[in-house]
């Protein structure tokens, strides 16, 4: 069974650029969660997402961001118009159920984001 | 509001000597904690997690951590250091509804020869 895949890896963009950044969950997880970890700095909750469905985006900033979750395919989250602060680590995780005591969150590598 | 705070930004120690990294945590009540470990560009791996039942806790490659409600601390140990334990780790409080996990600042554990 194959863990959480995220790609690209590495992603450069220029400020005023749009960034993908994808993440396919382990099978038969249906709960997938991002995380921002800036430098030095621990990681933050962003957006908790089943299919098709936002449940929590408290994390989210309020412009330029969004993220999906479609019935078929991965999660993906959108930054538009990306800017030098939106360079981090972008992690995706997901679980089988929302309770995070019963349902470890499991993690992908992460997608390293530079913006120039 | 629940949080944990890491003590130490970056922990040094040699081959075969124990490893101690802190973490304290904030809560109006007794909560669930975590510590994950997060390998140079890889995901973050969970290394144990408590969830009120017994107070030490024992996770992967022989790391535990105790719960001390007295000191409000979490933590981690491990009786003799390995080269592989390099690495950074994170204390973690999960929120009790949507799976949300609050992270600590991290703490880079070095592992020298």
């Amino acid at each position: 069974n194959a863990g959480v895949m995220q790609n690209p890896r590495h992603l450069v963009r220029r400020r005023g650029q749009e960034a993908r950044l994808r993440c396919s969950p382990m099978k038969g997880h249906s709960h997938v969660y991002w995380y921002r970890q800036l430098p030095e700095e621990g990681l933050k909750f962003m957006v908790y997402l089943q299919k098709e469905n936002i449940i929590d985006e408290s994390g989210m900033p309020k412009e330029r961001f969004s993220a999906e979750f479609p019935k078929e395919g991965p999660s993906i989250l959108r930054i538009q118009q990306v800017v030098r602060g939106d360079s981090a680590a972008y992690f995706c995780a997901s679980s089988q159920g929302a309770d995070a005591l019963s349902y470890e969150q499991y993690f992908g590598p992460g997608t390293r984001l530079t913006v120039t | 509001a629940q949080s944990v705070t890491q003590l130490d930004s970056h922990v040094s120690v040699s081959e075969g000597t124990p490893v101690l990294l802190r973490c304290n945590y904030s809560s109006s009540y007794s909560p669930s904690l975590f510590w994950y470990v997060q390998h140079p560009n890889k995901g973050l791996q969970l290394l144990l997690k408590y969830t009120s039942a017994a107070t030490l806790v024992k996770g992967i490659n022989g790391f535990e951590a105790e719960f001390k409600k007295s000191e409000t601390s979490f933590h981690l140990t491990k009786p003799s250091a390995h080269m592989s334990d390099a690495a950074e780790y994170f204390c973690v409080v999960p929120l009790n509804q949507g799976g949300k996990l609050i992270f600590g600042q991290g703490t880079e554990l070095s592992v020298k020869p």
